[in-house]
């Protein structure tokens, strides 16, 4: 199995930048998914990082290590439309699936 | 990216009865696809993988004989909930995986859910 732990709560102001970190531990990788969930709706794919590093797709950056079972999701110029919950969810026991855990919720104010 | 939907968006039954949820894969072919639950404030929680023209596997504690899973063709996956009861009120999210551009990469879309309420 994987033990996820994300921060539960942030909050962050309009324009600003903020990065939500995650520590994992699994039994077998198969890269790391990063979503974003707005309340009451299925969860967006923002991520998928399988090799270390940085990955940048406009304001949304992913970066992973492997080594240290380490991720964070940074978001650039903060909008009110970003306030979600943000989930961490690595693969594991050999499997490519997805697994998650409670995420972070983030609220974003003006 | 890819586009899942899911049919009905929202479903109020009485306990006892049975209710169908359809994901469909409208502008790719999805040989698997997952189906998952989320309760209040709770985390995405599996329940199985479907695989198309086999058996569903069920993750742990989920009931195959209560949760059935068919998925007929590449783009349609169907999960009934039977003998529903309150405890099953929950929003019922199916998604699929598709490899990415990159080598090894994927990319997991969604359905909207559908929010089933059992009176």
């Amino acid at each position: 199995g994987q033990n996820i732990d994300q921060p539960t709560e942030m909050t962050a102001t309009e324009g600003a930048i903020v990065q939500i970190n995650c520590t994992y531990q699994t039994s077998g990788f198969n890269g790391l998914f990063w979503y974003q969930q707005h309340a009451g709706e299925a969860p967006t794919f923002l991520s998928y990082n399988v090799l270390d590093g940085l990955e940048e797709k406009g304001r949304f950056s992913s970066f992973l290590s492997r080594s240290k079972g380490y991720s964070y999701l940074l978001l650039k110029e903060l909008q009110m439309k970003d306030s979600a919950s943000y989930l961490c969810a690595p693969p594991g026991g050999g499997s490519y699936i997805p697994t998650f855990g409670r995420g972070t919720s983030l609220i974003v104010h003006p | 990216g890819a586009v899942v939907s899911q049919h009905p968006s929202w479903v109020i039954c009485k306990s006892g009865t049975s209710v169908k949820i359809e994901c469909r894969s409208l502008d790719f072919q999805a040989t698997t696809m997952f189906w998952y639950r989320q309760f209040p404030k709770q985390s995405l929680m599996l329940m199985a993988t479907s695989n198309e023209g086999s058996k569903a596997t069920y993750e742990q504690g989920v009931e195959k004989d209560k949760f059935l899973i068919n998925h007929a063709s590449l783009t349609l996956s169907t999960l009934t909930v039977t003998s529903a009861h309150p405890e099953d009120s929950s929003f019922y999210i199916c998604s699929a995986l598709v490899l990415g551009d990159r080598s090894q990469s994927y990319e997991q879309y969604f359905g909207p859910g559908t929010r089933l309420t059992v009176t």
